[in-house]
């Protein structure tokens, strides 16, 4: 059974720094591309960000590019979210999606919470 | 901008046609639009990718098009268990960016 656990969400002030992770099962996590997505409560779907299955390729959306780094460690079946300079504006459920063959958003997680407050 | 309604109202067994609009460009199969559905404190489950490619569990009754310069997912005999928010998401690969829509709300009723 394919499983995406996400965990590292909590409260944090703003200006302040946060990790998520990602933990993958089920599959043959160095195969596949993944994707961060998020969702501001009540809010739509944002794309944040894609690494492809070696790392050496990733994407971010502008929201985040500069503050965010993603990073993925095939030999844990992790994938990560270092989230610096947080502000209000992102609070939001963070999911991670996994891609599989052609099609990047595959399976997802079922997200953590994110409440970037003071 | 990708472009969505933001809500749509099918009766239950008839046929609905939900869009995806792009502001800077008519959606083209290189956009490679995904259709995604979720329902309440749910996570999304992607339905279609690649415009009109399905999944093992996508339920025959979804349809993934392009339609008038303009991605469409379209829903024929609905059902009460497809009351959710839809999203489309496309890829912008000319700026290395993907977007998603801003989410259709489907009543059956």
């Amino acid at each position: 059974e394919v499983r995406l656990v996400e965990s590292g969400g909590g409260l944090v002030q703003p200006g302040g720094s946060l990790r998520l992770s990602c933990a993958a099962s089920g599959f043959t996590f160095n195969t596949e591309n993944m994707n961060w997505v998020r969702q501001a409560p009540g809010k739509g779907l944002e794309w944040l960000s894609y690494i492809g299955k070696t790392g050496e390729i990733i994407f971010y959306a502008d929201s985040v590019k500069g503050r965010f780094i993603v990073s993925r460690d095939n030999v844990k079946n992790s994938l990560y979210l270092q989230m610096n300079s947080l502000r209000a504006e992102d609070t939001a459920l963070y999911y991670c999606a996994r891609g599989y063959g052609a099609a990047w958003l595959y399976d997802w997680g079922q997200g953590t919470l994110v409440t970037v407050s003071s | 901008v990708v472009t969505q309604e933001p809500s749509v109202t099918v009766s239950p067994g008839g046929t609905v046609t939900l869009t995806c609009g792009s502001s800077t460009a008519t959606v083209t199969s290189s956009h490679y639009c995904y259709w995604l559905q979720q329902k309440p404190g749910q996570a999304p489950r992607t339905l279609i990718y690649d415009t009109s490619k399905k999944f093992s569990w996508t339920p025959a009754r979804f349809t993934g098009s392009l339609l008038g310069g303009k991605a469409a997912l379209t829903l024929s005999g609905a059902q009460p268990e497809d009351e959710a928010d839809y999203y489309c998401f496309l890829s912008y690969s000319s700026s290395s960016n993907w977007v998603f829509g801003g989410g259709t709300r489907l009543t059956v009723l």
